[in-house]
């Protein structure tokens, strides 16, 4: 079984640009989470996904991140513009949803931005 | 709220000693606990985990925890250390009671040393 895809794997850029992550979760996962996890800390959940609905989006930096999973099945993640503390690895992971299931986590983007 | 707090950034042992990576939460709901590892460059796997029932729980590479409520803790053991268990670890609360394991509250993780 494939698992969570996630694109690019590195991604440096200037602050005030934006950028964009994809996720492409395991197969007939409907629910799908982003994390920001910055060097050091552990990871926190940027926004949940339920199909192509979110669930929980409170901890979005709403003024400059956006999310969407149009299909219900990948998903982007937009820093729109970026900040020098946005420098982070975003992680995505999906669950079939139900109770007491597992999380797959992809592997990450790693974001530096200069 | 929920947090979770992990004691020690980082943590040192020889190759056969006993592991010990210690974790507190607060909880105002019954706990969800769990415990992932993270390996360089790598997401996150899910090493073990506490729902209800037994409080001794097992997981994945012979790594354990206890859940003891009255001490607010889920330390994760190891009784002899093996070189490949060189990694982060982050232990892990559900916020809202639930056995989901993909919304969680993480704490500030603990990086393992294996010495030779």
């Amino acid at each position: 079984e494939a698992g969570v895809a996630q694109s690019p794997r590195y991604k440096i850029i200037e602050k005030r640009q934006s950028v964009a992550f994809w996720c492409n979760p395991i197969s007939g996962h409907a629910t799908l989470y982003w994390y920001q996890q910055i060097l050091g800390q552990g990871p926190k959940l940027l926004i949940q996904f339920q199909n192509n609905g979110v669930v929980d989006d409170s901890q979005l930096p709403k003024d400059r991140f956006s999310a969407e999973r149009l299909k219900g099945v990948d998903s982007t993640l937009k820093i729109q513009p970026a900040k020098l503390e946005d420098s982070a690895v975003y992680l995505c992971a999906s669950s079939d949803g139900g109770k007491d299931t597992e999380a797959f986590f992809g592997q990450g983007t790693r974001l530096t931005v200069v | 709220a929920q947090s979770v707090t992990q004691l020690g950034s980082h943590v040192s042992v020889s190759e056969g000693a006993l592991v010990l990576l210690r974790c507190n939460y607060s909880s105002s709901v019954p706990p969800y606990l769990f415990w992932y590892v993270q390996y360089p460059n790598q997401g996150l796997q899910l090493l073990l985990k506490y729902t209800t029932g037994a409080t001794l729980v097992k997981g994945i590479n012979g790594f354990e925890a206890e859940f003891k409520k009255s001490e607010t803790s889920f330390h994760l053991t190891k009784p002899s250390a093996h070189m490949s268990d060189a990694a982060e670890y982050f232990c892990a609360v559900s916020p809202d009671g639930s056995s989901n394991t993909g919304k969680l509250i993480f704490g500030q993780g603990t990086t393992l040393q294996v010495k030779p």
